[in-house]
């Protein structure tokens, strides 16, 4: 298996413009999470879906910020308009809850915002 | 709700050298509690992990005990190489209907030769 896979590695965009960031989950997990890491805060869960169903988004900072999730291989997160306090790193991780694994990480994506 | 507290960085120690990241945790019922690392520009991978009371978890000389009694999940290694250059995550898993992730805010290693 690939593992979980995202797109694009590094994005550098200017303030005011549409981002979005891209998840391909591990084939046969049912759980998909996104999270944002900074230095200042740290590793910050954003959104959590289970079977393609959004469970848990109360760590999205604001409306500017939406994930979806159409089917079980597919995920994507966007954030529109974005601000240069969006700059992170945002990984995607998968999970097969049948038996409460752990969950395994894609590279991540490194968004600079200018 | 769910939370897990772990030691504050960094922490530089000597090649060879013991290490103890602590690791202490909230949670309702029996959570499932894991270590990941991170090494510079990768994401997150598993290191060990521990599904039940007094489990050990191990992996490249890493352990750590599953302590109910004290919330406790502390990784351990005695002898630490420059290679283990790293930052670790702790991390539990919740039961039930959620299967929500929640992470430490992370310890960063450095080991100099």
């Amino acid at each position: 298996d690939a593992g979980v896979i995202q797109s694009p590695r590094h994005e550098v965009t200017e303030m005011g413009q549409e981002v979005t960031l891209r998840c391909k989950p591990i084939s046969g997990h049912n759980s998909l999470f996104w999270y944002r890491q900074t230095m200042m805060r740290g590793l910050e869960l954003l959104i959590y879906f289970n079977n393609n169903v959004p469970i848990d988004d109360s760590g999205m900072p604001e409306d500017r910020f939406s994930a979806k999730m159409p089917n079980a291989s597919f995920s994507t997160l966007k954030i529109q308009p974005s601000e240069p306090r969006d700059s992170a790193v945002y990984f995607c991780a998968s999970r097969n809850d049948r038996g409460v694994t752990e969950a395994f990480f894609g590279q991540g994506t490194r968004l600079t915002v200018v | 709700g769910n939370s897990v507290t772990q030691m504050e960085g960094p922490v530089t120690l000597s090649e060879e050298a013991f290490l103890t990241i602590n690791c202490t945790y909230t949670a309702t019922g029996y959570p499932s509690l894991f270590w990941y690392v991170q090494y510079p520009g990768e994401g997150l991978q598993l290191l060990l992990k521990a599904t039940k009371a007094d489990d050990k978890g191990s992996n490249k000389g890493f352990e750590a005990t599953y302590r109910k009694e004290t919330t406790s999940f502390h990784l351990e290694k005695g002898s630490v190489q420059v290679s283990d250059s790293a930052v670790y995550f702790c991390a539990l898993s919740s039961g039930g209907s959620n299967y929500k992730l929640t992470f430490g805010k992370g310890t960063l290693l450095t080991v100099n030769p």
